[in-house]
């Protein structure tokens, strides 16, 4: 049972560098999530999507994008990468709207900016 | 703005005893908040949730209590366990039409320390 599955775990990037985190759940979820995780401080939201198509801006968008072409995938670009940008990055799932749904987390992608 | 925070960034408690781990919010909005587990290196998974029509819920060792009128809650474990180490993360989420739907907005987290 796979649940929610980031790939890659770790990244080493260059400024300016582009790259694009991986998730994909197996649950069927309709609810996806990023989230980023900086030192000490708790889950920022980075973007969300409600189904296959719909996407829309968390707490911290910025230098970020997301596309949601299938029910199981939701990929996180990341165009011009800065130093700002090295954290964890978490993806999630829920069958519900967060909230009353408990989310489902991935491992995490831990992701360095130099 | 911080709408949902943990002042204690950690905890230490003999194993047997009780574990209180705090979170204070902001936004009257908020209508449910959940308590999320994370061991190292792995993604958090949830622990206990509270409506805002409750003001306690309790599932095995752990009872979580709101405080609607003083914008608190708190997580209590009982009896505390060595495995119970790890970092405590409160979240809360806003009502349909709050502009904040489907998000879950997180506190810093706490560290819990568990001794034998």
């Amino acid at each position: 049972n796979a649940g929610v599955t980031q790939t890659p775990k770790f990244r080493i990037l260059k400024i300016g560098q582009s790259m694009t985190l991986q998730c994909t759940q197996d649950m069927n979820h309709n609810y996806m999530y990023w989230y980023r995780q900086d030192p000490g401080m708790g889950l920022k939201l980075i973007y969300y999507s409600v189904g296959a198509g719909i996407t829309d801006k968390g707490e911290v968008p910025n230098g970020y994008n997301v596309s949601r072409s299938t029910t199981e995938d939701f990929p996180l670009r990341l165009e011009l990468a800065a130093p700002s940008q090295t954290s964890v990055y978490f993806c999630a799932s829920s069958y519900q709207l967060a909230g009353p749904g408990e989310l489902f987390f991935g491992e995490g992608s831990r992701l360095t900016v130099l | 703005d911080q709408q949902v925070k943990q002042n204690s960034p950690s905890l230490s408690v003999q194993e047997g005893r009780i574990s209180i781990l705090n979170c204070d919010y902001t936004n009257s909005m908020f209508d449910y908040f959940l308590w999320y587990k994370k061991y190292p290196a792995e993604g958090p998974t949830f622990l206990i949730s509270i409506s805002s029509i409750k003001d306690k819920n309790e599932d095995g060792r752990f009872t979580v209590f709101l405080n609607k009128s003083a914008k608190h809650l708190s997580l209590h474990i009982v009896p505390s366990q060595p495995g119970d180490s790890a970092v405590y993360f409160c979240a809360a989420s806003a009502k349909r039409g709050s502009g904040n739907t489907g998000k879950l907005i997180f506190g810093q987290g706490t560290t819990l320390q568990v001794k034998p």
